[in-house]
């Protein structure tokens, strides 16, 4: 348990369907990040938000929509995804004043 | 950030150390060394970090040579709960901004019991 969780941990959803992740941490922290794992490729980081602004956007596709409306709270929303968008999506957070990352445990996403 | 050269996978006997290399030659002064591991499916886990003198914690030491240009991650006594990725990043250690981790392959470590 590093003290972010992650909901929901497993989702299909069809090329139409319009979702979204959740992450919460209760660490204090004040930096978000969301990543996406592939399989068999590195991580790859999407956004980045601290105390609530989004810092990076790392050219992600804008089918993706991420937000965070505070500290403790980030969401991914989700819409008319591509097979190819199937992954382990992360998420981390970190203090201010620290360079460690806290992640969750990630929501393993499919998308038929 | 300078990249980092690590083998893609090694074996260690259960309750024998685990020595896992990394290669950061082109390191510069202000750069960190850190590792986090991948369990199976589950997010990347914080182990140690660095920045010139070796390091230790409860879950591992970290040995950084002289000239910085590599180091060595020791798992004392390996488990099976200790296989998994391990990555070696290299990142200045700014306190603020995004402090973005760059994550490469990384070494797959097994314990084999």
């Amino acid at each position: 348990e590093t003290g972010v969780t992650q909901t929901p941990r497993h989702l299909v959803m069809g090329m139409t369907n319009k979702k979204s992740l959740k992450c919460e941490q209760h660490l204090g922290h004040n930096a978000m990040y969301w990543y996406k794992q592939s399989a068999k490729k590195p991580l790859e980081l999407m956004f980045v938000y601290n105390f609530k602004e989004q810092t990076e956007n790392n050219s992600v596709p804008s089918r993706f929509s991420p937000e965070c409306p505070n500290s403790s709270h980030l969401f991914l929303h989700l819409h008319t995804l591509q097979p190819e968008d199937s992954a382990l999506y992360l998420c981390a957070s970190r203090s201010s004043g620290s360079t460690v990352q806290f992640f969750g445990p990630g929501t393993r996403l499919t998308v038929l | 950030d300078a990249k980092t050269t690590q083998p893609p996978s090694m074996d260690c006997a259960e309750g024998r150390a685990a020595n896992l290399p990394c290669n950061h030659s082109t390191i510069s002064g202000n750069e960190y060394v850190y590792w986090y591991r991948q369990i199976h499916s589950q997010g990347p886990q914080y182990i140690i970090h660095g920045l010139k003198n070796n390091e230790t914690n409860e879950m591992a030491s970290l040995i950084i040579t002289e000239d910085r240009k590599s180091s060595t991650l020791i798992l004392p006594h390996a488990t099976l709960r200790d296989t998994a990725v391990y990555y070696c990043i290299v990142r200045v250690a700014t306190g603020d901004g995004a402090n973005n981790l760059f994550f490469g392959t990384g070494t797959r470590l097994t314990v084999i019991p």
